[in-house]
């Protein structure tokens, strides 16, 4: 069975200050994994995936098969980064219970 | 294009009622996902699909059903409405392999 844990359910920072999402993982196969994002009344949207291997809006993840983890991270956090956060793992695409983030001024 | 179009956004059911959440695309993507989404607890996903006429279930299928008989429609059925179906419900679609698109979510409550 695929699962995706994600332990944090709430995380506050200071804008400016780094922020870390975590995401763990277990699948048998060779795993594809995603970030998602859904902002203040607006809807579920991709935010990076693992394959692209690219930066979004300052946040990177690198996958880490011997840890089989997926963690999301931005040096420098700003307050529109407020939202709920979900890691994601392709396989009938589950979803982690999410962390709601909020960066105070 | 509009994406992925969900139907009705609210509603509140009494227990025993049943309803029908409609879901449209118009991406012509072939997977289709009814995701719920309760507080605190993530998305589960309820059923998919891999194309016209092919659905499974997913991790929480009791209590609904769906059909595809089309790539665009992928109604979410209730069939006896329970409180514990009070949800918010995502309807989603890709391409293989590619990104989640969402819907805008149906917020069910069961009285």
């Amino acid at each position: 069975a695929q699962r995706v844990t994600q332990p944090e359910k709430l995380l506050s920072v200071f804008k400016g200050a780094p922020v870390e999402l975590k995401c763990n993982y277990s699948y048998s196969g060779s795993p594809e994994l995603f970030w998602y994002v859904q902002y203040s009344r607006q809807r579920l949207q991709l935010l990076l995936r693992h394959i692209s291997r690219e930066s979004i809006k300052g946040f990177t993840a690198d996958l880490n098969k011997g840890e089989t983890s997926f963690h999301l991270k931005k040096p420098f956090a700003q307050e529109e980064d407020s939202a709920m956060y979900y890691c994601a793992l392709d396989y009938k695409l589950s979803f982690g219970a999410g962390t709601t983030v909020t960066v105070r001024a | 294009n509009a994406g992925v179009t969900q139907t009705p956004k609210f509603r509140i059911l009494k227990i025993g009622q049943s309803m029908t959440l409609q879901c449209t695309q118009d991406m012509n993507h072939n997977y289709m996902y009814w995701y719920r989404q309760d507080p605190g607890m993530g998305l589960k996903l309820i059923y998919y699909s891999v194309g016209a006429g092919i659905t499974d279930k997913g991790e929480v299928p009791n209590g609904y059903n769906v059909s595809r008989s089309t790539t665009e429609d992928f109604p979410l059925r209730l069939e006896l409405a329970a409180p514990s179906q009070t949800s918010v419900y995502f309807c989603a679609s890709n391409a293989l392999g590619e990104k989640l698109f969402f819907g805008s979510g149906t917020q069910l409550s069961v009285l």
